[in-house]
């Protein structure tokens, strides 16, 4: 049973708009949400992240918003650039330092110039 | 800068062969973990170890085997190879008690004929 769900296997948006990345989750004890961005042949790396008493961290041109009733989470990339065309990757933790991550199987993301 | 590397980057190799995936970390991290990725698929947690001595087995069963003597090396063994075993192996660290983010390596990806 997949905990951590991202049902859109790939995504495509021209240069300079929105990237609307979205992950579900079912279990509710879930209270730490990460999202990692990983290019062909290099590991993920750490994106942003938000802890389960926050609905929104941002970090640039991130943002990660948690709706903790709905079990969603949406990562937004404004503007995108062709760069930021990679795989992401959600990633949960039922408690913050103490266990093993659950991820999702990712989106690819493809910006268009 | 995270510094935990991975050798070899790529590996073919015959089936019934034993081999070793290399990982070290030089951050001083005490958790690091073994993942199994397919292509449009999430990571599988296949081993961790929270410290010196201590390895644990993951969500993803598998045929691997964990040694953790070092703080900084944390190799993967396997037997016996066979074709099944083809995947991305990527393995990470944290530190003890952090916001759970996890730092990977580049990945090994094996290949058994």
């Amino acid at each position: 049973d997949q905990q951590v769900k991202q049902n859109s296997p790939s995504l495509s948006v021209q240069e300079g708009r929105i990237s609307i990345l979205n992950c579900d989750y079912t279990n509710s004890m879930f209270d730490y949400f990460l999202w990692y961005k990983k290019y062909p042949a290099e590991g993920p790396t750490f994106l942003i992240s938000i802890s389960s008493i926050k609905d929104k961290n941002e970090d640039g041109r991130f943002t990660v918003f948690l709706n903790k009733s709905a079990k969603h989470l949406s990562l937004h990339i404004v503007p995108s650039q062709p760069g930021d065309s990679a795989v992401y990757f959600c990633a949960a933790s039922l408690y913050s330092g103490n266990t093993p991550l659950v991820f999702g199987k990712g989106t690819r993301l493809s910006v268009i110039a | 800068e995270a510094d935990i590397y991975q050798t070899p980057r790529y590996l073919v190799i015959g089936t019934g062969k034993k081999i070793t995936l290399e990982c070290s970390q030089t951050m001083g991290h005490d958790k690091m973990y073994w993942y199994q990725q397919d292509p449009g698929m999430e990571l599988h947690l296949i081993h961790y170890s929270y410290g010196v001595n201590s390895t644990e087995k993951g969500d993803l069963s598998s045929e691997s085997t964990v040694s953790r003597i070092r703080t900084e090396h944390f190799p993967l063994t396997l037997e016996s190879a066979r074709p099944s075993h083809t995947s991305q192996y990527l393995c990470a660290s944290s530190e003890a008690g952090a916001d759970n983010e996890q730092f990977f390596g580049p990945g090994t990806r094996l290949t058994v004929l």
